[in-house]
């Protein structure tokens, strides 16, 4: 077990709502990544965070927000959902701000239907 | 923009046949390139990167700058081999105030089946 953990596991919701997506990164790690998985795009990279800032932004739409919190958890947020958006969004987590090891967490499927 | 390509979504060998999983990846700096496995219901963890040059399970690869190739090898595939693997990039800069800003890039993996 990696010790990242994500909640919920998995979601369903309709187009047009908001759902929040939790992560606990591991013991001690100070960066968080946000990953989106879908089949035709494969693992795309959103957003990471480093001690509550963030550093590093990829493919992550203006709908999309996301935020880390003093305990270091952080959370996802998804709004205005289009069917598009179902996924399988994973986070990950690392010691530093360079780190090609990242440890990742088992995922939330979100399902917009 | 960085990126890695993956050209296979499938491959499927016979157990105790050579197995190479092509990655080729395009980027301006001097780039830093992993493989990342993801087994049956398990989570996706790194396997090897190539500043190493390590071999784990019995993979290696060769970071090859003129073809921008990072190809993963093993020379006789295990059942326990299956899996999706990914190949990924690790492209940064540093931040004016000297923190740096760095993101894995992904292909979009490649799902090795071996046949027993």
């Amino acid at each position: 077990d990696s010790g990242v953990t994500q909640t919920p596991k998995h979601l369903i919701t309709a187009t047009g709502q908001r759902v929040t997506l939790r992560c606990s990164p591991r013991s001690g790690d100070l960066s968080v990544y946000w990953y989106q998985q879908s089949l035709d795009q494969g693992l795309q990279f959103l957003i990471q965070y480093y001690n509550g800032e963030e550093r590093a932004k990829g493919n992550i739409l203006e709908r999309f927000s996301a935020q880390q919190f003093p305990d270091l958890h952080s959370e996802l947020n998804l709004s205005s959902l289009e069917l598009g958006d179902s996924a399988l969004y994973f986070c990950a987590s690392s010691v530093a701000d360079r780190s090609y090891e990242q440890y990742f967490g088992p995922g939330t499927r979100l399902t917009v239907t | 923009a960085q990126r890695v390509t993956q050209p296979e979504k499938l491959l499927s060998v016979f157990k105790g046949a050579p197995v190479e999983l092509k990655c080729n990846y395009s980027y301006s700096g001097s780039p830093e390139l992993f493989w990342y496995v993801q087994y049956s219901r398990q989570r996706l963890q790194l396997l090897l990167r190539h500043i190493s040059r390590e071999s784990i399970k019995g993979f290696t690869a060769d970071l090859n700058k003129g073809e921008t190739s990072f190809h993963l090898k093993k020379p006789f595939a295990q059942e326990e081999d299956s899996a999706m693997y990914y190949c990924a990039l690790l492209a940064g800069v540093r931040l004016s105030y000297g923190a740096g800003s760095y993101q894995l890039t992904f292909g979009k993996g490649t799902k090795l089946s071996v046949i027993p």
